[in-house]
């Protein structure tokens, strides 16, 4: 099945640890998103991808970062800088940034910091 | 890109057609406008888009009037599973595709 996996589906993490949020997608898709979203809230850009090897920041990238070594895989990396970590991380991926085309997202990983 | 306003919530019976409005009166002419839907604590689920002409598919219609400030998604026969928030959103069709997702409608579904 084409897709795109997200795991762990729930993390926990101590205050001040960098974790990893692991994304892939086999829809040989070239362009990769990341999104943050808060209880009751919509969802805000973090970093976005349009070919490996290259991404932009969005919104909202202070404490984050990201890399794209792989068309597959995007993992994105919060860091200790990050004030409030704790939220629903989303990935997404498209088939490129110039047309009018759909994303796909996956499940989602929800990150926990205490 | 356009800021989009959306009912905050909306009911509709299971079996009716259910309109959801959505108003982007500051869309430029290049921006197309999408529908997404959120079933509480997956991910979005891209639903239709369109620019200027009413555009159909399996899941909905999606009518855009003449003027292109606003639109209507319509279920045309919603179930149970149709519960979800539903965002618009008006989104560049030139270079990245950043999705900007207010708060959506949360749109319940009636038995």
């Amino acid at each position: 099945d084409g897709g795109i996996t997200q795991s762990p589906k729930y993390l926990f993490r101590k205050e001040g640890q960098n974790v990893t949020l692991s994304c892939e997608q086999n829809l040989n898709h070239d362009a990769m998103y990341w999104y943050r979203q808060d209880p009751g809230q919509g969802l805000r850009l973090i970093y976005y991808s349009q070919i490996v090897n290259d991404f932009q920041k969005g919104d909202i990238a202070e404490g984050y970062s990201v890399s794209r070594e792989k068309k597959e895989s995007f993992p994105l990396t919060v860091t200790s800088a990050q004030k409030n970590p704790t939220a629903f991380y989303l990935c997404a991926s498209s088939m490129g940034l110039a047309g009018p085309y759909e994303q796909y997202f996956g499940p989602g990983t929800r990150l926990t910091v205490t | 890109d356009a800021k989009t306003t959306q009912p905050t919530s909306m009911d509709c019976a299971e079996g009716r057609a259910a309109n959801l409005p959505c108003n982007h009166s500051t869309i430029s002419g290049n921006e197309y406008v999408y529908w997404y839907r959120q079933i509480h604590s997956q991910g979005p689920q891209y639903i239709i888009h369109g620019l200027k002409n009413n555009e159909t598919n399996e899941m909905a219609s999606l009518i855009i009037t003449e003027d292109r400030k606003s639109s209507t998604l319509i279920l045309p026969h919603a179930t149970l599973r149709d519960t979800a928030v539903y965002y618009c959103i008006a989104n560049f069709i030139q270079g990245a595709q950043k999705l900007v997702f207010g708060q959506g409608t949360r749109l319940t579904i009636n038995p």
